[in-house]
């Protein structure tokens, strides 16, 4: 099992929609998840970060987090054609260190 | 401000030169990362230097050595690289992860690398 786990994509859904991406990871110990936005050619901008179970909300963008699950998400809200991107989840692998791992990322395209 | 700034932003190296990464950031942040990816990849961990020193090293090979000569400052210098080391080198930095301290790790804009 990999340690951060994405559905690879490509996402597409409709302008205005919402966009649901996922991501599990495997080590029980990870207590810092992030989701990171990647451009083409660009560098990873983190757009959000959780640490406890439950939901956390900024703007159009919610990250849930499920520790006994071993599973975060990320949904984007009325979803616009410039949030076309791949979304990184990020896990601070290993609860003790920096140990920084990134998913594979998931592709989302969102159709005007 | 949560800028991480890398220089230079291209660089093209021959197999036999010796060149260096550069990377720094002022936000007080005492965890830096160094980061490669390649096209259509994720960024994958190399090495993670905590209050300078190394802490983690991901069995990068030795032809990449980093350095952190003080917190604001991380070098990534390059010795007989091979073609298949092109890629995006990204740094990164954060807080030292505690209980009581937030780890977002802030990205520099990378040094798109080729070796040839």
């Amino acid at each position: 099992q990999k340690e951060v786990e994405q559905n690879s994509g490509p996402l597409s859904v409709p302008e205005g929609a919402i966009a649901s991406l996922n991501c599990t990871y495997s080590d029980r110990g990870s207590q810092s998840f992030f989701w990171y936005r990647q451009y083409s050619g660009k560098s990873p901008e983190l757009i959000m970060f959780i640490y406890s179970n439950g939901d956390k909300e900024d703007g159009r963008f919610t990250a849930q987090l499920n520790k006994a699950s071993q599973y975060v998400s990320l949904l984007i809200r009325d979803s616009q054609p410039s949030d076309s991107a791949t979304y990184l989840c990020a896990v601070d692998y290993g609860g003790a260190t920096n140990k920084l791992i990134f998913g594979t990322g998931t592709l989302l395209a969102v159709q005007p | 401000d949560t800028e991480v700034t890398q220089t230079p932003k291209h660089l093209v190296m021959g197999m036999t030169n010796k060149k260096s990464l550069k990377c720094e950031q002022h936000m007080g942040h005492r965890a830096m990362y160094w980061y490669k990816q390649k096209a259509k990849k994720p960024p994958e961990l190399m090495f993670v230097y905590s209050y300078e020193k190394l802490s983690i090293n991901e069995s990068v090979p030795s032809r990449f050595s980093p350095e952190c000569p003080n917190s604001s400052l991380l070098n990534l210098h390059l010795h007989a690289l091979q073609p298949e080391d092109s890629a995006l080198y990204l740094c990164a930095s954060s807080q030292v992860r505690s209980r009581s301290m937030n780890t977002e790790a802030f990205f520099g804009q990378g040094t798109r690398l080729t070796v040839v």
